[in-house]
Parts: structure tokens; C-alpha cells; sequence
């Protein structure tokens, strides 16, 4: 089957680093998606990684493994606007999105 | 990218009645989607609505109760018939921009049935 892990809750402290894992498994793949979603509002896209390596954008960075079937999204200098869910999404062999159920990250002061 | 509007933006249903939410897009797409958020959780693909054909609905979704329209490459509609309190969730649109399969989404529409 196909399914999509990343850990349900993460902290961090404003002005840090945090890095959230995703792993993945689909049948076929077409690239590893990050969302980023405000509680009560839609999500947002951050990145899109199809080839291994990370790609930085920002104060947001995306990382990307397919042979271990991995990702990471790696964010820097933490803001206070940065609580929210970050979503992991896999597009598989039909071009269809199976999403992650979601990593609420709490940042405190 | 697209810019995606839906409404209503939110509504309070009685039990057994039928709710139709619209979906527009501000430049034609290929592929729209419509998804269900409970609270809490992450997005479940209700259907996919094709331009010209009937939907393409996920396994635990039937047309009886979600159908869906899909007139152009810019609107659909998804409407939610019969509901039951079980259907209380937030309904999202989305758009897939192009070949990468990026999908932009609407901003919701909230629905409680009582």
C-alpha cells in the first residue's frame, strides 16, 4: 500500500533549527511535495523536490532521498509565524498526491 | 500559480438537507480536486473532477452522496447531499498548476451539520 510517515508533533525554540522527516512509500514516484497550513486556513506549497539533493529556499530548506524513500524539510532562524502544520505529500505513478497526516510544529520563545 | 475562490466560506446545515459548494479558478486547469479535512487530521481525496467527464471518486466516496460538476477549465462544484453530522469537516478545492502535479488550494469551506 501506499503510505506517507512524519511525526505528529514537534518543538522548537524562536530563532533555532528544526528538521522534520517524512518517509514515504508509493506505488511509482513522481516527487516529494512540503505544505505548509495555519490552523483554519488552506495549505500553502513550500517546495517540490523530484531529484535527490536538497534545494534551499531561503530560510526553508528541502531535502530529498529516493532510494531511501526520505525527506526532510529543514527550517532555519525560527519565527513565532512559523507554528503551524507542515504537511509531506508524495505524488505517486498516476500523478495523484498521497498525503502525510501532518507535523504540527510548536515554536515557544 | 493560480489563485483559487470558493464558497460559501463556511455554513451551518440541518441534517438531510444538501449543501453545493463552488470552486473557481482564476485561469484554466487541467486537474481540480476536492478534498475533506476533519480537525486535526490531513487532507482525504474525495474525487478528482474532470473537464467534460464524470469525476473520479476515491475508494469510500460514491457520486450519490459527493457529485460533482465540472462545466470548464475554470469551476467546479461539489455538492454534499443528505448530510449527517458525520459530514462536519472542511472542504478544500484544488488546482494542479501544471506538470510538476503542484496543486494550489481554495481556502476552504467549514460545514456543520446539526
Amino acid at each position: 500500500g501506499q503510505n506517507i510517515d512524519q511525526p505528529t508533533e514537534m518543538t522548537a525554540t524562536e530563532g533555532a533549527i528544526v528538521q522534520i522527516n517524512c518517509t514515504y512509500q508509493t506505488s511509482g514516484f513522481n516527487g516529494l511535495f512540503w505544505y505548509q497550513q495555519h490552523a483554519g486556513e488552506a495549505p500553502t506549497f513550500l517546495s517540490y523536490n523530484v531529484l535527490d539533493g536538497l534545494e534551499e529556499k531561503g530560510r526553508f530548506s528541502s531535502f530529498l532521498s529516493r532510494s531511501k524513500g526520505y525527506s526532510y524539510l529543514l527550517l532555519k532562524e525560527l519565527q513565532m509565524k512559523d507554528s503551524a502544520s507542515y504537511l509531506c505529500a508524495a505524488l505517486d505513478s498516476n500523478y495523484q498526491l498521497i498525503w502525510g497526516a501532518g507535523t504540527k510544529l510548536i515554536i515557544k520563545p | 500559480s493560480a489563485v483559487i475562490s470558493q464558497k460559501p466560506s463556511r455554513d451551518i446545515c440541518q441534517r438531510g438537507t444538501s449543501l453545493t459548494i463552488q470552486c473557481q479558478v482564476d485561469s484554466q486547469v487541467t486537474m481540480m480536486f476536492w478534498y475533506r479535512q476533519q480537525p486535526g487530521q490531513s487532507l482525504t481525496l474525495i474525487a478528482t473532477a474532470n473537464q467534460g467527464s464524470e469525476a473520479t471518486y476515491e475508494s469510500g466516496f460514491v457520486i450519490d452522496k459527493f457529485p460533482i460538476s465540472r462545466p470548464n477549465l475554470t469551476f467546479s462544484t461539489l455538492t454534499v447531499s443528505n448530510m449527517s453530522p458525520e459530514d462536519s469537516s472542511i472542504y478544500l478545492c484544488s488546482a494542479n498548476s501544471g506538470e510538476s502535479g503542484e496543486q494550489y488550494f481554495g481556502p476552504g469551506t467549514r460545514l456543520t451539520v446539526t
